[in-house]
C-alpha cells in the first residue's frame, strides 16, 4: 500500500503565522490533493496537483497555497493563519490510472489561537 | 460545476435494520464514484467503488452500492446494520478530465440504536 505521511499530527500556531503543513507520499503517484474536514462540512478540496509543479485551485484556495517542486513532496503553506483556518488537514495521493482509490494521511489538526 | 450531494448529514437507524445512504452527483461524463467510511477518531476506509460494468457492485462489510445513471445516484445499502456501523460516510466522486480531481461529498453521519 501506498504510505502517505503528514509531517505534524497536531499543530497550534499564532494568529498571523507562516504555517507549512508537508505531505509525503512513499510511492510514484502522480496525484496529490489538500482537503481541510469540518463537522458539516466533509472534505473540501483546497488545492490539488497532477504533476510537479503543477497546482490546480480546489473549491477554497483562498488563504492557501502549495508547492511541489519534487513528485512525492506536496506542501500546503498558510501565509497568514487566522482562526477560522483551524481544521484537520488532509493530504490525499491518488494514481492516474482508472482503477484507482485513494490513500489518505494520518491528518493534521491545526489549530490557530 | 462538479459536485456531490450527499442530503442526509445525520441518520439513526435500528440495529438489524436496513440502511440506505443516499449520494447525487452532477458531472457530464461517465463518473468514478466511491464511498468511503471513517469511524470515529480513524482515517478514511474504502467500501467500494464504481468504474464500469455491472451497475450493483459490492463491499466491505456488507456493503452495496447501485449506481443510477438516469437518477445520478449512487446509494449506499447495507441489509442489516450492525451497531459497529456508526461511523461517518463520504461518497465522492473522480473528474478523469481534470487530472483526477477528487471531490467528496458533505458525509453522512450515522448513528445506530440497539
Amino acid at each position: 500500500d501506498v504510505k502517505v505521511t503528514q509531517s505534524s499530527r497536531y499543530l497550534v500556531k499564532r494568529t498571523g503565522e507562516k504555517v507549512f503543513l508537508e505531505c509525503v507520499q512513499d510511492m510514484d503517484h502522480e496525484n496529490m490533493f489538500w482537503y481541510r474536514q469540518d463537522p458539516g462540512l466533509g472534505l473540501r478540496l483546497i488545492y490539488f496537483s497532477y504533476d510537479v509543479k503543477m497546482k490546480e485551485k480546489g473549491d477554497i484556495p483562498e488563504g492557501y497555497s502549495v508547492s511541489r517542486e519534487k513528485k512525492e513532496r506536496f506542501s500546503l503553506i498558510l501565509e497568514s493563519a487566522s482562526t477560522n483556518q483551524t481544521s484537520m488537514y488532509l493530504c490525499v495521493v491518488t494514481d492516474r490510472g482508472v482503477n484507482t482509490e485513494a490513500f489518505f494521511g494520518q491528518g493534521t489538526r491545526l489549530t490557530v489561537v | 460545476a462538479q459536485s456531490v450531494t450527499q442530503p442526509d448529514i445525520h441518520i439513526t437507524v435500528s440495529e438489524g435494520a436496513s440502511l440506505e445512504l443516499r449520494c447525487n452527483y452532477s458531472y457530464g461524463a461517465t463518473p468514478y464514484l466511491f464511498w468511503y467510511v471513517q469511524s470515529p477518531g480513524q482515517g478514511l476506509q474504502l467500501l467500494l467503488k464504481y468504474f464500469s460494468g455491472d451497475t450493483l457492485v459490492q463491499g466491505i462489510k456488507g456493503f452495496e452500492a447501485e449506481f443510477k445513471r438516469s437518477q445520478s445516484s449512487f446509494n449506499l445499502r447495507k441489509p442489516s446494520v450492525h451497531w459497529s456501523d456508526a461511523a461517518e460516510y463520504f461518497c465522492a466522486v473522480v473528474i478523469y478530465n481534470q487530472g483526477g480531481k477528487l471531490i467528496f461529498g458533505q458525509g453522512t453521519e450515522l448513528s445506530v440504536k440497539p
